[in-house]
């Protein structure tokens, strides 16, 4: 058990819907990373916050954000849900934005239909 | 840009034989060096790392990596296989600035033959 809780574990939607992602991370990691795992892209990393600000961005498509709350959890968005966006979604944190090992949860699997 | 190239999409090996699974990374500087195991219907657990220092990395499990700058390489090495290794392993960078804006490959399948 990594510490990283990701809720739910599985989500079954409708194409256009939308959907909210969630993450707790470890206690007293102040850094969240989002990553999405699908079978043509492999793991892409989407983004990340520390302390609550956006750190950094990866290929996270206008449809997606995410934002981080004061008690450090994370939220993912996903909105006009479509079928290419089935796939894994991971939450990751770390103690610090430094060179620290980042710990993984087990992910929220995606299924738009 | 960077880019980690696992060249082995599927191996397999017999139980109780070594391992070695391939990475290569392009990326002007040293990057930071990660590799990843994946069970299936699991997260990603962190097997070991490389941000310097000795080259030769010991991680969980029984696995081992080395980093070869002058060959980009950082390759995974466990000298013999146990069924449980069955999983899909990832090689990781990251890079100052960024350290856990990981840099996935595309990861190797092992299966373990009895």
């Amino acid at each position: 058990d990594s510490g990283v809780t990701q809720t739910p574990k599985h989500l079954i939607t409708a194409t256009g819907q939308r959907v909210t992602l969630r993450c707790s991370p470890r206690s007293g990691d102040l850094s969240v990373y989002w990553y999405q795992q699908s079978l043509d892209q492999g793991l892409q990393f989407l983004i990340q916050y520390y302390n609550g600000e956006e750190r950094a961005k990866g290929n996270i498509l206008e449809r997606f954000s995410a934002q981080q709350f004061p008690d450090l959890h994370s939220e993912l968005n996903l909105s006009s849900l479509e079928l290419g966006d089935s796939a894994l979604y991971f939450c990751a944190s770390s103690a610090s934005d430094g060179p620290v090992e980042a710990f993984f949860g087990q992910g929220t699997r995606l299924t738009v239909v | 840009a960077q880019s980690v190239t696992q060249p082995d999409i599927h191996i397999t090996v017999s139980e109780g034989a070594s391992l070695e699974l391939r990475c290569n990374y392009s990326y002007g500087a040293t990057p930071y060096l990660f590799w990843y195991v994946q069970s299936p219907g699991q997260g990603l657990q962190l097997l070991l790392k490389y941000f310097s220092g000795d080259t030769l990395v010991q991680g969980i499990k029984g696995f081992e990596a080395e980093f070869k700058r002058s060959q980009s390489s950082f390759n995974l090495r466990k000298p013999s296989v146990h069924w449980s290794d069955a999983a899909e392993y990832f090689c990781a960078v990251g890079f100052s600035g960024g350290y856990n804006k990981l840099i996935f490959g595309a990861g190797t399948r092992l299966a373990v033959h009895p």
